[in-house]
């Protein structure tokens, strides 16, 4: 069976620090992957999506990026942090060429000091 | 550009009894999915319910349902015989198939309280 798993599930960092969240899909094979954050009381904003290995696209521009070094590993990083990075950070996948579903992770809580 | 709107910010209902939680949407894509999800308290998103917009009859999965108007752009989720562990958020989402590409985007959610 498919799993996904998302690390660390809580971070505190301070303002200016490096950030690096990590997502893997077990099970399954060239997923698309997605990063999304949620602000507190707020609804989910697509950050990344990735379709294949170095594939890339950017939905919001911002302080972070992301990379796709393995087909079932996502990663979401940023040189130096803001306070307003901030948020729940979800990361999710998509079997390719399936369009009715999308898994999540257990997500990762930031907080930015 | 594609737009989903959930306009109750909080919902209450009794136990055991019926709730309709709302979602519109907005799209020029003529081929979409509709998603809804559920969000404890613990915070992962979990998949309740999907409908294609070419989908003949409303999905339904277990004691969801979910009402399609596609003439209207509605998509509301129907939980039938609410139970104490249905107190959550509640998030409609979608995504264009044709236009939209991978992307799926959400509304604003619905905080459901079920009182006992």
């Amino acid at each position: 069976s498919q799993t996904i798993h998302q690390w660390p599930a809580t971070l505190v960092q301070p303002v200016g620090s490096p950030l690096s969240l990590e997502c893997t899909v077990e099970g399954t094979s060239n997923p698309n992957l997605y990063w999304y954050r949620q602000a507190a009381g707020r609804g989910l904003q697509l950050l990344f999506y990735s379709v294949g290995i170095g594939q890339i696209s950017s939905e919001v521009p911002q302080n972070l990026s992301a990379s796709r070094p393995q087909d079932r590993q996502f990663i979401l990083s940023s040189k130096k942090l803001l306070l307003s990075d901030s948020g729940f950070y979800l990361c999710a996948w998509t079997p390719s060429g399936k369009k009715n579903i999308q898994y999540f992770g257990a997500g990762t809580r930031l907080s930015v000091l | 550009a594609q737009k989903i709107t959930q306009t109750q910010p909080g919902m209450f209902v009794q136990e055991k009894e019926a709730v309709t939680l709302d979602c519109t949407y907005d799209t020029s894509d003529p081929s979409y999915g509709l998603f809804w999800y559920k969000q404890p308290s613990s915070g992962e998103m979990i998949f309740l319910i999907y409908q294609g917009s070419y989908d003949q009859q409303n999905a339904t999965e277990g004691r969801y349902s979910l009402n399609f108007q596609k003439a209207r752009k509605s998509a509301n989720l129907v939980i039938s015989a609410s139970q104490l562990g249905d107190s959550a958020m509640y998030f409609c989402a979608m995504r264009e198939v044709n236009t939209g590409g991978f992307k799926t985007i959400f509304g604003a959610g619905t905080r459901l309280f079920v009182k006992a």
